[in-house]
């Protein structure tokens, strides 16, 4: 079975300052990641993803994160949030291999930029 | 291309009656998942089809919910009855293939009262 810890349930932050959303897994098999964000009255959006290769993704809207194996997580950082990025941030695992393409999602995170 | 469309966005049903989802994919997207949230919680796993076929049902709560997916395109969940439980926002998505990023509908809000 997996699971998703997303440690912070609220974050508050004021415009131009830099964010990081956290992110811990627990998966007994190889995993692919993903962040998804849904801003108000939207459905979710991809914001990146981590498959293989190179453990820094980079994502749209300036978003990145970093996939740390020993460490089990895949933080979100943005160096300069806009008013705009107000919304919930998903983390979110499904298996790499095998049949199984379910997503398991964290709890999820709000993000609420202030001016 | 056009995106995961699913209707109504919006119902309110009474404890009881019948209520239908309904999810059209993308097009060429085999694989259909349906989630929900439940408010205050995470987003969970209902259901998975590749084409017509149902891969993974773990999900799904009860036997009061019951997918279909016609010819491998549109797809449907019904409730019958539903229960106040059952309330929160049904997400569909479809996938190309495992290591695509899965594309969600702007979700159903279900209301039982």
């Amino acid at each position: 079975a997996q699971s998703v810890t997303q440690l912070d349930s609220q974050v508050p932050v004021f415009e131009e300052a830099p964010v990081e959303l956290r992110c811990n897994y627990s998966s007994s098999v190889s995993v692919y990641l993903f962040w998804y964000v849904q801003y108000p009255n939207q459905g979710l959006q991809l914001l990146l993803k981590y498959l293989s290769g190179s453990t820094l993704v980079k994502g749209i809207n300036g978003f990145e994160a970093e996939f740390n194996k020993s460490q089990t997580s895949f933080h979100l950082r943005k160096p300069s949030v806009h008013i705009s990025d107000t919304a919930e941030y998903f983390c979110a695992v499904s298996d790499s291999g095998g049949s199984n393409y379910k997503l398991t999602f964290g709890k999820g995170t709000l993000l609420t930029v202030n001016p | 291309e056009a995106g995961v469309t699913q209707f109504p966005s919006h119902s309110v049903i009474e404890k009881g009656q019948t209520v239908t989802l309904r999810c059209d994919p993308i097009s060429g997207h085999d694989n259909l998942y349906w989630y929900r949230r439940v408010m205050g919680k995470e987003i969970k796993f209902l259901l998975h089809f590749v084409k017509e076929s149902k891969q993974d049902e773990s999900g799904m709560p009860n036997n009061r919910f019951l997918a279909e997916r016609t010819g491998g395109t549109y797809s449907t969940l019904k409730v019958q009855p539903a229960e106040l439980e059952d309330s929160g926002v049904y997400f569909c998505a479809s996938q190309k293939d495992r290591g695509y990023g899965y594309t969600f509908g702007s979700g159903t809000r279900l209301t039982v009262v």
